[in-house]
């Protein structure tokens, strides 16, 4: 059973645009989510985090939504640019300091 | 500082063989885990540590076993292999866990035919 989902496996956007990616979990004791950026061949490496206690952080270009009622979670990137043409993942963890559970990822374009 | 560092890149093993990941980190990290991700799949945890000598199993742990013997390193021993092992094998550490942003390393791709 995944306790966190990222229904859209792919994700494609053009340069200068914003891209949103979407994550819905399912176990109310998560209070804490992160982003993280995979390319090909290397690693994940840690993007964004949000705390349940905000609904909003930002870095930059890039900012995660929480909506603890809906346990949904979005990240945006505005402007979109080719060289965050990635896979990204969603992932959680618990009340507890429990080890994340991490989404299947999606894989975004961004098209110049 | 090199991280977290990996070896082998790649490997294929014939069933039946066993075979060692490495995995070593130099940030002094309490914690260290290795994943697998299969096509298509996010990360799964296999096995976790929260300090030398202290291993925890994760989601899908049957048919590896893993050692913690120093804070460095953190070895993922594969036995018997099978062609259900054929994945791609991550390495990470951290401070801390949960919140804590994990570091991964490059990863090992195994075949096993």
């Amino acid at each position: 059973d995944q306790q966190v989902k990222q229904n859209s496996p792919s994700l494609s956007v053009q340069e200068g645009r914003i891209s949103i990616l979407n994550c819905d979990y399912t176990n109310s004791m998560f209070d804490y989510f992160l982003w993280y950026k995979k390319y090909p061949a290397e690693g994940p490496t840690f993007l964004i985090s949000i705390s349940s206690i905000k609904d909003k952080n930002e870095d930059g270009r890039f900012t995660v939504f929480l909506n603890k009622s809906a346990k949904h979670l979005s990240l945006h990137i505005v402007p979109s640019q080719p060289g965050d043409s990635a896979v990204y993942f969603c992932a959680a963890s618990a009340r507890g300091n429990t080890p994340l559970v991490f989404g299947k990822g999606t894989r975004l374009s961004v098209i110049a | 500082n090199a991280g977290v560092t990996q070896t082998p890149k790649f490997r294929i093993l014939k069933i039946g063989q066993s075979m060692t990941l490495q995995c070593t980190q130099d940030m002094n990290h309490n914690y260290m885990y290795w994943y697998r991700q299969d096509p298509g799949m996010g990360l799964k945890l296999i096995y976790y540590s929260v300090g030398a000598g202290i291993t925890d199993k994760g989601e899908v742990p049957n048919g590896y076993n893993v050692s913690r013997s120093t804070t460095e390193d953190f070895p993922l021993r594969l036995e018997l292999a099978a062609p259900s092992q054929t994945s791609v094998y991550f390495c990470a550490s951290s401070y801390g866990q949960g919140a804590d942003e994990q570091y991964f390393g490059p990863g090992t791709r195994l075949t096993v035919t």
